[in-house]
């Protein structure tokens, strides 16, 4: 499975945009760019995935570089309940249903 | 709607003895995945189904640990005979996924095993 690099942490201010990077430079063609956060003492939660292009929901927005080697989530205004920690992962497309390949991912802290 | 059940919550038993996890997927969702959370080795996928069929268990760890889908509305993932390093999170999730599909995965609040 091609892997993902993320900053082990990173801290924001309540209310402020935040942008969470992630470095995947052997992605392959059909590899999805999916993310997931975990809340404290809660399963997994989906936020966005993405192939190529950006993506926008009601819970954040994806960028894609152009040559798909990193992408960004954005999170426009942090709130505190963003507190989490935030995994970027590469779900490889073809014969895969979909396998999700979990990192160590970003806690992400929010200051009031 | 409902999301994906998990039963037990928290389960504590003693080395040797049979654990039981059981999981009720979301209505509807034709895959399942059992995953198994830890400090040290994080979260790690152990098996999926696709349409009650075992499609993946290589990340099952070894043959105390057993997983089955009996229809499409109920899952179990048994250890036999259970060890204190068997003490972790085990989440069950599901999702609408074909072949080439992409679809969220959702999952249940997990259930906290300790071996004591």
């Amino acid at each position: 499975d091609a892997k993902t690099t993320q900053p082990n942490s990173m801290e924001s201010n309540e209310e402020e945009p935040v942008h969470l990077p992630c470095n995947h430079s052997t992605i392959s063609g059909t590899d999805y760019i999916h993310w997931y956060r975990q809340l404290p003492s809660q399963g997994p939660e989906y936020v966005i995935h993405g192939l190529t292009s950006n993506v926008n929901n009601r819970m954040a927005s994806l960028a894609i570089a152009e040559d798909r080697k990193s992408s960004t989530l954005i999170l426009h205004r942090a709130t505190l309940r963003d507190a989490a920690v935030y995994y970027c992962i590469l779900a490889a497309g073809g014969t895969s249903y979909g396998k999700l390949t979990f990192g160590q991912g970003t806690i992400l802290t929010v200051h009031p | 709607d409902a999301g994906v059940i998990q039963s037990p919550r928290h389960e504590v038993t003693e080395m040797g003895q049979e654990v039981t996890l059981r999981c009720k997927p979301i209505s509807g969702h034709n895959s399942l995945f059992w995953y198994r959370q830890t400090m040290m080795r994080g979260l790690e996928l152990l098996i999926y189904f696709n349409n009650n069929v075992p499609i993946d268990d290589s990340g099952m760890p070894e043959d105390r640990f057993s997983a089955k889908m009996p229809n499409a509305s109920f899952s179990t993932l048994k250890i036999q005979p259970s060890e204190p390093r068997d003490s972790a999170v085990y989440f069950c999730a599901s999702s609408s996924q074909g072949i080439f599909s992409n679809q969220p995965q959702h999952f249940g609040d997990g259930t906290r095993l300790s071996i004591l």
